[in-house]
């Protein structure tokens, strides 16, 4: 079954410090990769998608993504955080010829600290 | 733009109550809603898939006669949980799709959490 891997459960940083996400797919077929973002209380918020072309993808709030296809890998990445940025992370794949099913990883607690 | 809202956003009920939950998207059609389940420390899972019309999709494993939805209108998809028990307990979340492919973003609710006692 294809499965969405997102190893690290939390991650703490502190403020204004660099931090990445990772995040791991299971298949070498075509895929779309999406990073979501859910603030306590609220809905899942797409940060960025990457569908095709430039492997670099950039989001809303400062946030990238490389897809690397080799390493069946799209780690999402910001190179300065801030307090405001604390909310779950969630990376999804869409693998292409199984409709439009979203697979979530479980999802990475980013905690930012003064 | 792209609002989607629940309503309710928590829910108590008693075992064997039934239990609806609405999904609406506030300022755009959506062709395609989806509904999704998450546990505690786990990822959101697909339960079903419906097109404004149509009958839902449902995944693998998902009891159709269970989770009951109705996709009426462009705007609105509603989730039947019936007859239900303490392990349907969990946090329920829907999204809403413009035009429902693959490329289509898909925009969250903010989710409705089911207590069954």
């Amino acid at each position: 079954a294809q499965s969405v891997t997102q190893l690290d459960s939390q991650v703490p940083v502190f403020e204004e410090a660099p931090v990445e996400l990772r995040c791991n797919y299971s298949s070498s077929v075509s895929v779309y990769l999406f990073w979501y973002v859910q603030y306590p209380n609220q809905g899942l918020q797409l940060l960025l998608k990457y569908l095709s072309g430039s492997t670099l993808v950039k989001g809303i709030n400062g946030f990238e993504a490389e897809f690397n296809k080799s390493q069946t890998s799209f780690h999402l990445r910001k190179p300065s955080v801030h307090i405001s940025d604390t909310a779950e992370y969630f990376c999804a794949v869409i693998y292409t010829g199984g409709g439009n099913k979203l697979t979530f990883g479980t999802g990475t607690q980013l905690k930012v600290e003064l | 733009g792209a609002v989607v809202s629940q309503h309710p956003s928590r829910v108590i009920c008693k075992s064997g109550t039934s239990v609806k939950i609405e999904c609406r998207s506030l300022d755009f059609q959506a062709t395609t809603m989806f509904w999704y389940r998450q546990f505690p420390k786990q990822s959101l899972m697909l339960m079903a898939t419906s097109n404004e019309g149509s009958k839902a999709t449902y995944e693998q494993g998902v009891e159709k006669d269970k989770f009951l939805i109705n996709h009426a209108s462009l705007t609105l998809s509603t989730l039947t949980v019936t007859s239900a028990h303490p392990e349907d307990s969990s946090f329920y979340i829907c999204s809403a799709s413009r035009g429902g492919g693959p490329k289509d973003t898909q925009y969250f609710g903010p989710g409705t959490r089911l207590t069954v006692l």
